[in-house]
């Protein structure tokens, strides 16, 4: 069974500060990577993603994650942060050998708040 | 519309209550779960549709939740009996499967919070 956690469930930070949020997943098998993120009053929407290639994956807005699997982590980072990414950011594992199908596992999440 | 759509946003009922729950997901998207959220808590998985049949049922929590897509679009959870650990809010994905693996990446509604009284 996978599992994924996200050890810090809330991470203040002043506005253009660097951030990382942490994550460490478990799984018998090999995996796909992904973060969510959850704006105020909104639904969950993809961030990025890790499926193959280059270890280290980048968003549009600026964030970036690296998958290390020898310490079965996918930490997400950003070297300086904004207002606007104030949200609840949730890390996901899915399993490769799902035949067709992800069955995708969240961490319980951890909000971000940059504080002007 | 353009995304996943969840009605109704909120729902109070009262202890011992049925709860229909509705999710219209992304046109053309084959794939759709349902996933619950309690405070604090992460997303949790429940169970997945492929067309019209649940194709991995193991997240429901007991025989009272039940969820249907009968004609591969719009998909219902129902809660039969409910019970105040029912409250959270329930999410509905969809994703497009573009190849035999899939991407993972899922759209997800809004959701329907459910407080149970």
């Amino acid at each position: 069974a996978q599992s994924v956690t996200q050890l810090d469930s809330q991470v203040p930070v002043f506005e253009e500060a660097p951030v990382e949020l942490r994550c460490n997943y478990s799984s018998s098998v090999s995996v796909y990577l992904f973060w969510y993120v959850q704006y105020p009053n909104q639904g969950l929407q993809l961030l990025l993603k890790y499926l193959s290639g280059s270890t280290l994956v980048e968003s549009i807005n600026g964030f970036e994650a690296e998958f290390n699997k020898s310490q079965t982590s996918f930490h997400l980072r950003k070297p300086s942060v904004h207002i606007s990414d104030t949200a609840e950011y949730f890390c996901a594992v899915s399993d490769r050998n799902s035949g067709g199908y992800q069955k995708v596992t969240f961490g319980t999440g951890t909000k971000l708040q940059v504080i002007p | 519309g353009a995304g996943v759509s969840q009605t109704p946003s909120n729902k109070v009922t009262e202890k011992g209550k049925y709860v229909e729950l509705r999710c219209d997901p992304i046109s053309g998207h084959t794939a759709l779960y349902w996933y619950r959220q309690s405070l604090g808590q992460g997303p949790e998985f429940l169970i997945y549709f492929q067309g019209t049949g649940a194709a991995d049922d193991s997240g429901l929590p007991n025989d009272r939740f039940f969820a249907v897509r009968p004609e591969g679009s719009v998909s219902t959870l129902k809660i039969q009996r409910t019970e105040r650990g029912d409250s959270a809010v329930y999410l509905c994905a969809s994703s497009p499967l573009r190849d035999s693996l899939g991407t993972g990446e899922l759209f997800f509604g809004e959701g329907s919070r459910l407080t149970v009284l």
